[in-house]
């Protein structure tokens, strides 16, 4: 059974311009969740996507946005970046009909902004 | 989902039991109690979770008082690797729908040769 993997490991990108962060979920697993921790905090919660919808989405503005593709895989796009989501980003994947204990996180792509 | 209240950090001997607290005083009925950790550099990673009920599996033991206002995680022997930040997270079971988990910020388990 492979875990979360998440590319790239480290991005370096300067301000206003665009990224883009990859996640290849977890065997049988079918919902994507994206979460972002800034330094010294706990992970936010971006959004998730069930079955290529999003069906949910935290307290980010819509220069986040994601995709989630039939193998389940998904990507987080950030527009005209700023210095601010310079963060931990990571990815967890679930089987949408398990409760929370079945969430399993990537190690993450550091993004640094400059 | 409830709030939940740690204490920025704590230290432990290699060895010893590290008991960590958690306040949930809000918490609804309906509200299961997760812990989950993150080792430096690594994504969180599902230790447990309960209800109502005491706890254990081959990670650790959670002790839910029976008001459910409060938890403790229990880690029988503390080794090095359990050097951590450990949050406690209260949400509901609804299957097939957005349940994003709220972290806090956690607390530093710092496990002491």
């Amino acid at each position: 059974e492979t875990g979360v993997t998440q590319s790239p490991t480290h991005l370096i990108k300067t301000r206003g311009q665009q990224v883009t962060l990859r996640c290849s979920s977890q065997s049988g697993h079918n919902t994507v969740s994206w979460y972002q921790q800034a330094l010294g905090q706990g992970p936010q919660f971006i959004f998730q996507y069930y079955r290529e919808e999003e069906n949910g989405r935290g307290n980010f503005p819509p220069r986040f946005s994601g995709l989630q593709f039939p193998n389940y895989s998904s990507e987080l796009n950030v527009n005209a970046l700023e210095l601010d989501d310079s963060a931990l980003y990571l990815c967890a994947s679930s089987s949408g009909t398990q409760p929370g204990y079945g969430y399993t996180f990537g190690s993450g792509t550091r993004l640094t902004v400059v | 989902d409830a709030k939940t209240t740690q204490p920025p950090s704590m230290d432990c001997a290699e060895g010893r039991a590290a008991n960590l607290p958690c306040n949930h005083s809000t918490i609804s009925g309906n509200e299961y109690v997760y812990w989950y950790r993150q080792i430096h550099s690594q994504g969180p990673q599902y230790i447990i979770h309960g209800l109502k009920n005491n706890e254990t599996n081959e990670m650790a033991s959670l002790i839910i008082t029976e008001d459910r206002k409060s938890s403790t995680l229990i880690l029988p022997h503390a080794t090095l690797r359990d050097t951590a930040v450990y949050y406690c997270i209260v949400r509901a079971h609804l299957s097939g729908s957005a349940r994003q988990l709220t972290f806090g910020s956690g607390t530093q388990l710092t496990v002491l040769p």
